[in-house]
């Protein structure tokens, strides 16, 4: 099937380990994304790499690294976990750069639900 | 204050019906703003897509409008269906079509009852 994938699906994990999340997209798109949807179901961009060069990266922890090894994945790396870090974190992507992005659709991927105990 | 605010937070209708979800914005200058919706445990589903310039866009039951004058945009979804229930995203873009300012709306939680 065509679409974004993300793995784990869940996450339950203790304060202070580090978790990676993985995200691939099989659409052929040049830019990839990782939103946050916290509890009260606000997305916020946290970062943005185009053809795996880093776009986008809002203001967010160090704790916080992406890494895209090629342009279908952008994984998402977590350091010592803190309990603020809870929520569900999405991967995206879309066809053209952020400059094209004004009317470039996005496809997201099933989520991943972080839960730190 | 978020500048995408919309309504109601939820809404319960019954199979069959048609509803009307509200969602008013502050993003200036305006390039589009996006319906999306989100099943749960799902990521969100791009349902309509408009420019400053378009008044009505239509996908299937769903149709979206735009007075960008009064800066309000609604999402009529008729005939309802079970799988209908969801949560609406409205999303606005300045008029840089930079990701980095896409400004998302926290959702309108739509029950279908049989």
């Amino acid at each position: 099937d065509t679409a974004v994938s993300q793995t784990p699906k869940y996450l339950v994990t203790q304060m202070g380990n580090d978790k990676s999340i993985k995200c691939e997209q099989n659409l052929g798109h040049d830019t990839m994304y990782w939103y946050k949807q916290d509890s009260k179901k606000f997305l916020k961009i946290m970062f943005s790499y185009n053809n795996k060069e880093l776009i986008i990266n809002e203001t967010v922890p160090n704790r916080f690294s992406p890494k895209s090894p090629d342009k279908a994945h952008l994984n998402l790396h977590i350091n010592s976990l803190e309990l603020g870090d809870s929520a569900v974190y999405f991967c995206a992507s879309s066809p053209s750069g952020v400059a094209g992005l004004s009317l470039s659709e996005q496809f997201f991927g099933p989520g991943t639900r972080l839960t730190v105990l | 204050k978020n500048q995408v605010e919309q309504s109601p937070q939820s809404l319960i209708i019954l199979e069959g019906k048609n509803c009307t979800l509200q969602c008013n914005y502050t993003v200036s200058p305006f390039s589009n703003l996006r319906w999306y919706k989100q099943d749960t445990g799902r990521g969100p589903v791009s349902l309509t897509i408009m420019t400053f310039s378009e008044n009505t866009k239509s996908n299937g039951r769903y149709t979206a409008t735009l007075d960008a004058d009064t800066k309000q945009s609604s999402l009529h979804i008729t005939a309802s269906q079970l799988s209908d229930s969801a949560s609406y995203i409205c999303v606005v873009s300045p008029y840089s079509g930079s990701a980095r300012q896409l400004t998302f709306g926290s959702g309108t939680q739509l029950t279908v009852l049989p």
